[in-house]
């Protein structure tokens, strides 16, 4: 049974600072992975897609890279913002029966104070 | 851009009340999706809708909950004789193809249902 577990479960940083948030997941056979932003009370909103025959995608200030072998995943944030504040969420979709399934972590709760 | 739209953001019930709730997916998209999340907790799925019916379902979704594309446009979530753990964030998602593709997943802002 695919397993996402995302670390650090909250992290607080300087503006200005580039940070790294990790995501693992147990089963390397996955169809694409996704990272997601959420505000306080709010929906999730789509970062970045990394499908599985992909290394990494950037958007903006945004990377992420995808180590299929190893179950890992990062994303990172290049001098961030005080509106970057927010949980990030990492999930991944499998190969097969269950293809139609996000599976989520947890996500961190990222703090950056101006 | 287009978006996910889920109505209403926020639905108070009382315990044993049945409750319905409703999304617009994005027009092209062809497989819908419900996920909820209890407060504190992960996002969990729940089910994925493709052709006018089920493809899949988690152990979450009993013969407590129901889907429905009523229409062209709406897709629905009922969730029948309601309990208190039913209070969560309700998300709607779609997608062009099953696991997402290459576009991925679009959510919606959510409704948050609180059982009293």
């Amino acid at each position: 049974k695919q397993e996402v577990t995302q670390i650090p479960a909250a992290l607080s940083v300087p503006e200005g600072e580039n940070l790294v948030l990790n995501c693992s997941f147990t089963d390397s056979a996955i169809y694409n992975l996704q990272w997601f932003r959420q505000d306080p009370g709010k929906g999730l909103t789509s970062l970045l897609l990394i499908q599985s025959s992909q290394r990494e995608q950037t958007s903006g200030r945004l990377n992420a890279s995808l180590d299929k072998s190893s179950g890992r995943s990062t994303l990172y944030i290049a001098a961030s913002q005080p509106g970057d504040s927010a949980t990030y969420l990492c999930a991944v979709t499998n190969y097969g029966g269950s293809q139609g399934n996000l599976i989520f972590g947890k996500g961190t709760k990222l703090s950056v104070k101006p | 851009e287009p978006e996910v739209t889920q109505t209403p953001s926020h639905q108070v019930t009382q315990m044993g009340q049945e409750v319905i709730l409703r999304c617009v997916p994005i027009s092209n998209h062809l497989y819908f999706y419900w996920y909820r999340q209890i407060l504190g907790q992960k996002v969990e799925f729940l089910v994925s809708f493709y052709n006018n019916e089920i493809s899949e379902k988690s152990e979450i979704f009993d013969d407590q909950f129901s889907v429905e594309r009523p229409d062209g446009s709406n897709f629905t979530l009922k969730i029948r004789s309601t309990k208190l753990e039913d209070s969560a964030m309700y998300f709607c998602a779609s997608s062009t193809e099953t696991g997402g593709g290459k576009n991925g997943y679009t959510f919606g802002s959510g409704t948050r249902l609180t059982v009293v």
